[in-house]
């Protein structure tokens, strides 16, 4: 059973620009959720999907946003890129995202903003 | 963001010790996770634990969901280099999915 697949794996982008996440979920999970990784910060959510809806959401600005298609896989999408958005995304499925479901993260997508 | 209380912060041990690290929270949570993150790499879930008293052991790691509900702790035994890298706690809360992590603990161990 393939795991979660985060692509691109690495990303560089200059400030001002956008740029787009994808995330595709174990077979079978219907929950992705997106979180922000930084040294100074750690693991922080942004949002979490669950078919097609986003049922969660982080505290982050508009600039993030998401979405997630029928089959479960999910995109996120950063506008007006800033040096501060340098940071690993990571996102995770489980199941259906409700009490006491495990969560299993991809790689993640390390993204530099110069 | 809010976040769990881990420590500690970081671990420099000698290859055979055995580690000990807990995390806290100021909320009753209904479920603990344990992941370890290599370095560029996502994190890998360790163990799950539902109950309140709950012990789960996977292989040399044994972690506890606190009776209080409010804490866990994960225990690593005669621990070996390739157990280097970071690990998180991780709560999810009553009436919410979202996971909370814990500020990590970093853990190196000389051989």
């Amino acid at each position: 059973k393939a795991g979660v697949t985060q692509t691109p794996r690495y990303l560089i982008k200059t400030r001002g620009q956008q740029v787009t996440l994808s995330c595709s979920p174990i077979s079978g999970h219907r929950s992705v959720s997106w979180y922000q990784q930084t040294p100074g910060q750690g693991l922080q959510f942004l949002f979490e999907y669950f078919s097609e809806t986003q049922r969660n959401k982080g505290n982050f600005p508009g600039r993030f946003s998401g979405r997630q298609f029928s089959n479960s896989r999910s995109e996120m999408n950063v506008s007006t890129l800033e040096l501060g958005d340098s940071a690993l995304y990571l996102c995770a499925s489980s199941l259906d995202g409700l009490l006491n479901t495990e969560a299993f993260f991809g790689q993640g997508t390390r993204l530099t903003v110069v | 963001g809010q976040q769990l209380n881990q420590s500690p912060q970081s671990m420099f041990i000698q290859e055979g010790e055995d580690v000990s690290m807990n995390c806290t929270s100021s909320s009753i949570f209904n479920t603990w996770l344990w992941y370890k993150q290599d370095p560029g790499e996502g994190p890998v879930l360790l163990i799950a634990l539902y109950k309140a008293g709950e012990l789960t052991s996977n292989g040399r790691l044994t972690a506890q969901f606190g009776i209080t509900r409010k804490d866990s702790f994960l225990n690593i035994s005669a621990s070996i280099p390739s157990d280097v890298g970071i690990y998180f706690c991780a709560g999810q809360g009553r009436n919410t999915d979202k996971l909370i992590f814990g500020t990590g603990t970093r853990l190196q161990v000389f051989p």
